[in-house]
């Protein structure tokens, strides 16, 4: 299993750019980069998923260097929603439905 | 399209006792996995079931078990409750053609 490392916590506030970057220095040819974002008392949600360069759809861009060593989860124009746990889980999608989670990263959004 | 659902949403069960938790995964779905999360331990993997076949574990003791029906409606048990069992528990589907899950809202278990 790659070994994960992301910020403890972050802060920003409301109509920002964030970027929570994630690193997987052991990642395996085969693995993907997933995020997950959970808000309080629910379960996680799926936000985003890439193998390498550049992936974004309508909630986020995921961006993954060339050695993808690590990735930055990028939140355009945050609002005080956006507060939340973010997990980055780096796995091969071989079928299996045993997700890893790590400590995560706690994102607070001040108004 | 109905997300996942998880019955009850809250429970509280004294030391010794048994609990069944259920879980009705997304239409068409036949993948559930279950999950516990604690602040002390995270979200950790219990297990999967595929088509009423338990297909991955995690590392917990017996005491937990599932099991998974025919329409892909899955239970998990967990028996001689102790105080460490206190969590959320989650449960989530996905398709098979796909690792992303989809978690309900979990069940708050409280063990007293």
């Amino acid at each position: 299993l790659a070994k994960i490392t992301q910020p403890i916590s972050m802060d920003s506030y409301e109509g920002q750019e964030v970027n929570i970057t994630c690193s997987h220095n052991n990642i395996a040819t085969n693995d993907y980069i997933t995020w997950y974002q959970q808000f309080p008392s629910q379960g996680p949600r799926f936000i985003i998923q890439g193998y390498k360069t550049k992936v974004t759809n309508e909630v986020a861009s995921l961006f993954i260097p060339a050695d993808r060593k690590s990735s930055t989860l990028s939140l355009p124009r945050v609002s005080l929603s956006d507060t939340a746990v973010y997990y980055c889980l780096v796995g091969e999608d071989t079928g299996r439905r045993a997700l890893t989670f790590g400590s995560g990263t706690r994102l607070q959004v001040q108004p | 399209k109905a997300g996942v659902t998880q019955t009850p949403r809250y429970l509280i069960k004294t030391r010794g006792q048994q609990v069944t938790l259920s879980c009705s995964p997304i239409s068409g779905h036949r993948s559930v996995s279950w999950y516990q999360q604690t602040p002390g331990q995270g979200l950790q993997f219990l297990f999967e079931y595929f088509s009423e076949t338990q297909r991955n574990k995690g590392n917990f003791p017996g005491r937990f078990s599932g099991r998974q029906f025919s329409n892909s409606r899955s239970e998990m048990n967990v028996s001689t409750l102790e105080l460490g069992d206190s969590a959320l528990y989650l449960c989530a589907s996905s398709l098979p053609t796909t690792d992303t899950q989809y978690f309900g809202p979990g069940t708050r278990l409280t063990v007293l």
